[in-house]
């Protein structure tokens, strides 16, 4: 029990264009949901806590207009990265938890900006 | 954002040794975590402590949380190839659902 789905796991896209990421809890539901952004060989930083039926809490420094959040359902959460860049190229991951205790993450999407 | 320290920053052992990391902070945390990243892939909960001073075991992993709350160690014994990975420590505050993740603590075993 207790699964998130990330998708896609791996995404190349060229530069100015916008690409959409899902993060799905499959057997339970998730009135929030994290994202999650990770550089190589470093650890995770949180980019926004996504709440369902309401506007994204965003961490000190990110966007909100460049990574947007839409949580449209209790099962659903995705992150758009508009406009992206290659800075924008990264690990991104969502996770979310069907307890009080213990966050269950994706299993990543790796995007490259070209 | 906060970041947990963790020690060592890596570590390169044979197949069979005991592996010890620890994590510190700043702050008081009232749930700690323990996850195993594998390349690619999103991180693994390995262990979850909700209480000062607890010690608790997953099959070869111990981890214990720290009676000052502002530490906790984890503990692999008799490693195996399959322990190789990065490992995360993760802070929780109680009414607060964000986790604050460490460094990391790559492991590395030697043939």
């Amino acid at each position: 029990g207790a699964v998130v789905s990330q998708h896609p796991s791996r995404v190349i896209c060229k530069s100015g264009t916008s690409v959409k990421i899902e993060c799905r809890s499959l057997d339970f539901q998730a009135t929030t949901m994290f994202w999650y952004r990770q550089f190589p060989k470093k650890s995770l930083m949180l980019m926004a806590t996504s709440n369902e039926g309401s506007k994204a809490t965003y961490e000190q420094g990110v966007e909100k207009d460049k990574f947007l959040i839409n949580h449209a359902s209790l099962t659903l959460s995705t992150l758009t990265v508009t406009s992206a860049h290659p800075e924008d190229s990264s690990f991104y991951i969502c996770s979310a938890s069907p307890t009080q205790f213990g966050y269950t993450f994706g299993s990543g999407t790796r995007l490259t900006v070209v | 954002g906060q970041q947990l320290n963790q020690s060592p920053q890596s570590m390169f052992i044979q197949e069979g040794e005991d592996v010890s990391m620890n994590c510190t902070s700043s702050s008081i945390f009232n749930t700690w975590l323990w996850y195993k990243q594998d390349p690619g892939e999103g991180p693994v909960l390995l262990i979850a402590l909700y209480k000062a001073g607890e010690l608790t075991s997953n099959g070869r992993l111990t981890a214990q949380f720290g009676i000052t709350r502002k530490d906790s160690f984890l503990n692999i014994s008799a490693s195996i190839p399959s322990d190789v990975g990065i490992y995360f420590c993760a802070g929780q505050l109680v009414g607060n659902e964000k986790l604050t993740f460490g460094t990391g603590t790559r492991l590395t075993i030697i043939p």
